[in-house]
């Protein structure tokens, strides 16, 4: 069963601190992953998406990782700020020939607080 | 650039109702996929409709429905509402499938059924 994994559930840092977000995933075949964020009451905005051939993709502070082999990505946030307040989700997506019921597999995500 | 629009925003119905959500994409976005997001469950994948066909589809029951239009709007339609229906239901828009584009949603129709 493809499943994706994110920890931690929730997460408090200082205003200018660093953190970083885990996603494991099974999702098999793979054929991309991608971190959003979602603010309270909003729809989710993307952050990066990373095909299998990709390890590593910047969005501003946001810098995301890829491990294929062990089937793992994180989610790095520079000084962070008021702002990045919000939920980080992890989505994988199979390739289209699997079942189409299965093709985007969310994580739970990871509620991050920001405090000045 | 106009982004994804749903309406309505909220809204509360009672069980056994019905309720039908609008989805208008981003110009020139072909691909429209529905999610329910709930607490418990998180996000999870409805359909998604691609130039008015729907390509893709979760496992949710057959209460569950949509269709897109010529212009690219969608809807989807819930029959017989039950309690555990109560979700927020997102909409995106992309330029290629949802599997592989960039995806870009809207702000949600908060249903409530009481």
């Amino acid at each position: 069963k493809n499943q994706v994994e994110q920890s931690p559930q929730s997460l408090i840092i200082l205003e200018g601190k660093n953190c970083t977000l885990q996603c494991n995933y099974t999702v098999s075949p793979f054929s991309n992953l991608r971190w959003y964020k979602q603010d309270t009451g909003r729809g989710p905005v993307s952050l990066t998406i990373m095909t299998f051939s990709e390890n590593t993709k910047s969005n501003g502070r946001y810098t995301a990782t890829l491990d294929a082999d062990t089937k793992q990505s994180s989610l790095h946030i520079t000084a962070s700020q008021l702002s990045d307040s919000a939920s980080y989700i992890c989505v994988v997506s199979a390739t289209p020939a699997y079942n189409a019921g299965n093709m985007l597999t969310f994580g739970g995500g990871t509620r991050l607080m920001v405090k000045p | 650039k106009a982004g994804v629009t749903q309406t309505p925003r909220y809204l509360i119905k009672t069980r056994g109702q019905q309720v039908t959500l609008s989805c208008s994409p981003i110009s020139g976005h072909r691909s429209v996929s529905w999610y329910q997001q709930t607490p418990g469950q998180g996000l999870q994948f409805l359909f998604e409709y691609f130039s008015e066909t729907q390509r893709n589809k979760g496992n949710f029951p057959g209460r569950f429905s949509g269709r897109q239009f010529s212009n690219s709007r969608s809807e989807m339609n819930v029959s017989t509402l039950e309690l555990g229906d109560s979700a927020l239901y997102l909409c995106a828009s992309s330029l290629a499938g949802f599997d592989t584009g960039e995806l870009f949603f809207g702000e949600g129709s908060r249903l409530t059924v009481l």
